[in-house]
């Protein structure tokens, strides 16, 4: 079936370091999203991607659609520790499927 | 607004037991969804609803079954509950379309034994 690879798998960084992850697929889709799952909750829109090529900010996040529509990469500037959590990137299939990456999860170091 | 709200946040059953997961939302929303999520993997989606008395299924809708007869409640079925079926539950909801900013409850942590 179709697949997002999201790399890398975890990662544990220092406080004030910026952060890169992106996600992979085999398959073309034309809307890229990327939500946040804090521990022992639901995941929360970050940011939403509808254009090949587009780069959106918001805040200290920043996201691109890749332009061939099968790849999409997230950068987190100066982390806090509030930015720890799970990190998927989601797209949409047809006939309504909408498919999670694995995620990617970030821990600071203490 | 309290958003999108589930109930119970825990639950432990024996397997073969039936229980009804309930999610609830106060935002209109036409479009609700449930998933599930299992350690080390990102969500995946079981059964989803356009708008009340229309439900379809998703990529992983065996042994769950849902009914939508207001806007506001999307309950999962799971009727003979299997190992398995162990899991986080999480219910969302959106706008108008699937592509809409989806809210997602806190989730049901289940456990089958």
């Amino acid at each position: 079936g179709q697949q997002l690879n999201q790399s890398p798998q975890s990662m544990f960084i220092q406080e004030g370091e910026d952060v890169s992850m992106n996600c992979t697929s085999s398959s073309i889709f034309n809307t890229w999203l990327w939500y946040k799952q804090d521990p022992g909750e639901g995941p929360v829109l970050l940011i939403a991607l509808y254009k090949a090529g587009e780069l959106t900010s918001n805040g200290r996040l920043t996201a691109q659609f890749g332009i061939t529509r099968k790849d999409s990469f997230l950068n987190i500037s100066a982390s806090i520790p509030s930015d720890v959590g799970i990190y998927f990137c989601v797209v949409y299939s047809s006939a309504s499927k909408i498919i999670f990456g694995s995620g990617t999860r970030l821990s600071i170091r203490p | 607004n309290a958003g999108v709200t589930q109930t119970p946040k825990f639950q432990v059953l024996k397997t073969g037991q039936s229980m009804t997961l309930q999610c609830a939302q106060d935002m209109n929303h036409e479009y609700m969804s449930w998933y599930r999520q299992d350690p080390g993997m990102g969500l995946r989606l079981i059964h989803y609803s356009v708008g009340a008395g229309i439900t379809d299924q998703g990529e992983v809708p065996n042994g769950y079954n849902v009914s939508r007869s207001t806007t506001e409640d999307f309950p999962l079925r799971l009727l003979s509950a299997a190992p398995s079926q162990t899991s986080v539950y999480f219910c969302a909801s959106s706008s108008g379309r699937l592509t809409d900013t989806q809210y997602f409850g806190p989730g049901t942590r289940l456990t089958v034994l």
